[in-house]
């Protein structure tokens, strides 16, 4: 069965350089959802969209944004990287209606190393 | 504001034991859901089981189970006759309200020795 990709796997980038990580959800999937997790640390809602809309916002930086297109994957744009932006990526989908309580289902992270 | 809270920050047992994952929430929402996920050495988030709030049935899947207790806030996660293949982070997390956001617990580093 399909699952949600992410690309890159890994990213290397130096400070004040950008990023941009990709998702695409399941198949007929249409709510994405991005996580951050740093080293030893919990995943961090950052953002989500449904129907290519932003329907939630958690912790994420000024210096982050994200979109979802009409295909409904979903790119997250990070610029002026700092140290402190090293931490694996999660994105997840949930199938429509995605109502409370559905299962996420996530990918395999893009790690992200900040040097 | 919500909160889960997973004391135990690593485990080690070795294999055959039956291990005991603690967890701990705090809501205020009366509708909410919580989820058990295990994050592998890979990497990858694994959904394990998703339990509402107004369904406090203990549940059995194979070497697994889980007892939620509404009146002490926990959902443990318990895994009998723990294999090597056991050994991984486990996380807690609960959903509440309308906002369709996951907190996370801490994780529990599983270690499962042969």
């Amino acid at each position: 069965a399909a699952g949600v990709i992410q690309s890159p796997r890994h990213l290397i980038k130096e400070k004040r350089e950008t990023a941009t990580l990709k998702c695409y959800p399941i198949p007929r999937h249409d709510t994405v959802y991005w996580y951050q997790q740093g080293p030893g640390q919990d995943p961090q809602f950052l953002i989500s969209f449904y129907e290519k809309m932003q329907s939630d916002k958690g912790s994420i930086p000024d210096r982050f944004s994200a979109q979802q297109f009409s295909d409904y994957h979903s790119e997250l744009n990070m610029s002026s990287l700092e140290l402190g932006d090293s931490a694996l990526y999660f994105c997840a989908s949930s199938p429509s209606p995605g109502g409370p309580g559905g299962k996420l289902f996530f990918g395999s992270g893009t790690q992200l190393s900040v040097l | 504001a919500q909160k889960v809270t997973q004391a135990q920050t690593e485990i080690s047992v070795v294999e055959k034991e039956d291990v005991t994952l603690d967890c701990v929430y705090e809501t205020r929402d009366t509708t909410y859901y919580l989820f058990w996920y295990k994050q592998p050495p890979s990497g990858e988030l694994v959904f394990l089981i998703r339990r509402n709030s107004f369904d406090e049935q203990n549940e059995i899947s194979g070497r697994y189970s889980w007892n939620f207790q509404k009146s002490t806030s926990s959902f443990n996660f318990t895994i009998t006759a723990s294999q090597v293949v056991d050994s991984a982070v486990y996380f807690c997390a609960l959903e509440g309200g309308s906002a369709r956001q996951l907190t996370f617990g801490s994780g529990t580093q599983l270690t499962v020795l042969p």
